[in-house]
């Protein structure tokens, strides 16, 4: 049984392209969460969400940044007109209940803006 | 080796040594608290959980202790080893919320 699945493991991009990160849950799993981890930090919660519905984005900025999670494929955070200070580890969990518990993380994807 | 206070962001034991890795919450709504260990370049690997009705949990090598009248958990580690190296983060989850908060975390180095 795959554990979460992110790609890709790193991401170079420059100021103002887009920046797509994928995020495949554990089997079983219907519940998403995207944290961001900025360097010498802890965790930050963006976005939950369940099958095509976003549950709770209090952590997302409210510009450039949008998640969907689709009946079918991956979840995708993504992250348009890319800016320095969006160079971070992105970490997606996945858990087969509503709260955060028994949640399971992905290796993350470490994404770096030049 | 034990990080004293609230909380310091590194922790340098000797191997063999047990450590004891100390955390802060300020939120006392949480009613779910979880130790993760993160190593270098890659994700939060899960360690142990400890819910509110409870004290003390133990799991292999590891115990996590819970004082929710001053808020404060730990993580203790038996026998250290060098593998035990790694970020240690502690995070709690409020009921009626979804997400975990996260401490800041602390570095622990193991000495041969």
């Amino acid at each position: 049984n795959a554990g979460v699945m992110q790609n890709p493991r790193h991401l170079v991009r420059r100021r103002g392209q887009e920046a797509r990160l994928r995020c495949s849950p554990m089997k079983g799993h219907s519940h998403v969460y995207w944290y961001r981890q900025l360097p010498e930090e802890g965790l930050k919660f963006m976005v939950y969400l369940q099958k095509e519905n976003i549950i709770d984005e209090s952590g997302m900025p409210k510009e450039r940044f949008s998640a969907e999670f689709p009946k079918e494929g991956p979840s995708i955070l993504r992250i348009q007109q890319v800016v320095r200070g969006d160079s971070a580890a992105y970490f997606c969990a996945s858990s087969p209940m509503p709260r955060n518990t028994e949640a399971f993380f992905g290796q993350g994807t470490r994404l770096t803006v030049v | 080796g034990e990080s004293v206070g609230l909380h310091l962001p590194t922790l340098s034991v000797q191997e063999g040594d047990n450590s004891i890795i100390n955390c802060a919450y300020s939120n006392s709504a949480s009613d779910y608290f979880i130790w993760y260990k993160q190593e270098s370049g890659k994700g939060p690997q899960f360690i142990i959980d400890i819910r509110s009705n409870m004290d003390k949990r133990q799991g292999q090598r590891v115990t996590v202790l819970l004082n929710k009248t001053v808020k404060h958990l730990s993580l203790q580690i038996a026998a250290t080893q060098p593998g035990d190296s790694a970020v240690y983060f502690c995070a709690e989850n409020a009921a009626n919320d979804y997400k975990l908060s996260f401490g800041a975390g602390t570095t622990v180095t193991v000495r041969a």
